[in-house]
């Protein structure tokens, strides 16, 4: 059975720095894309960005890239995402995916919840 | 707010059937498939139909889903209690290079 399973819930407070974690079993993660995908009560689910764990070709969508960092460690079967210096405009589920290709994507990790706020 | 327009919420009661609608443009629906989430509250969205109108193994055959032009739809028959859920569209977007999402269905059983 594929499965992603994500690091649990983070608080954090402004400025901190975050790396959150998506782990993957039961398929060949070196020949899928990873997702990361966003959603907060105000804009829905937003695209953050996708990784190749094959070679790490790492895209972001306009709205995250350079506020946010992913990255993959193969030998674990392990992919992040992970922020420098947090703001409270970062808070909101972030669910890691598989991508079939598309927008189809099968299955979603359970999702980390990560709240910033003084 | 969302690339992609859906109806903020749908209702109807046990046995009938309802549509959610998902509107979109060139650059996304009007080139690209469109597939279909269920996400119950504190779970993950769920894959409830891809590529248009296909149903994943274990999907009950009372969902599906149809396209045309730069529109899509999800209908849901013989509605059952347990459909109570949102329900997202998404598609991918040739100008964002990346999928875009719908801003969500509330369905609500009477």
């Amino acid at each position: 059975e594929v499965q992603l399973v994500q690091s649990g819930a983070e608080v954090k407070k402004p400025g901190e720095p975050l790396k959150i974690s998506c782990k993957y079993s039961g398929y060949d993660f070196t020949n899928f894309w990873i997702d990361w995908v966003r959603q907060t009560p105000g804009k829905g689910l937003e695209w953050v960005g996708i990784i190749y764990p094959g070679d790490s070709d790492t895209r972001y969508s306009p709205s995250f890239q350079g506020q946010v960092t992913i990255s993959v460690d193969k030998s674990i079967n392990t992919a992040y995402l992970q922020w420098s210096s947090l703001r409270a405009s970062d808070s909101g589920i972030y669910y890691c995916a598989r991508p079939i290709t598309g927008a189809w994507f099968d299955p979603w990790g359970q999702g980390t919840l990560v709240t910033v706020s003084s | 707010q969302s690339v992609l327009t859906q109806p903020p919420s749908a209702s109807g009661t046990p046995g009938q059937r309802v549509t959610i609608s998902c509107s979109g443009s060139s650059s996304n629906i009007g080139n690209y498939a469109v597939n279909w989430y269920q996400q119950f509250p504190g779970t993950a969205p769920k894959l409830l139909i891809y590529t248009n109108d296909q149903r994943p193994s274990g999907v009950p055959d009372r969902f599906s889903g149809s396209k045309s032009g730069t529109s899509a739809s999800l209908a849901i028959s013989g509605l059952q209690s347990e459909d109570e859920a949102d329900y997202f569209c998404a598609a991918w977007d040739e100008g964002l290079n990346g999928p875009v999402f719908g801003g969500g269905t509330k369905l609500t059983v009477l």
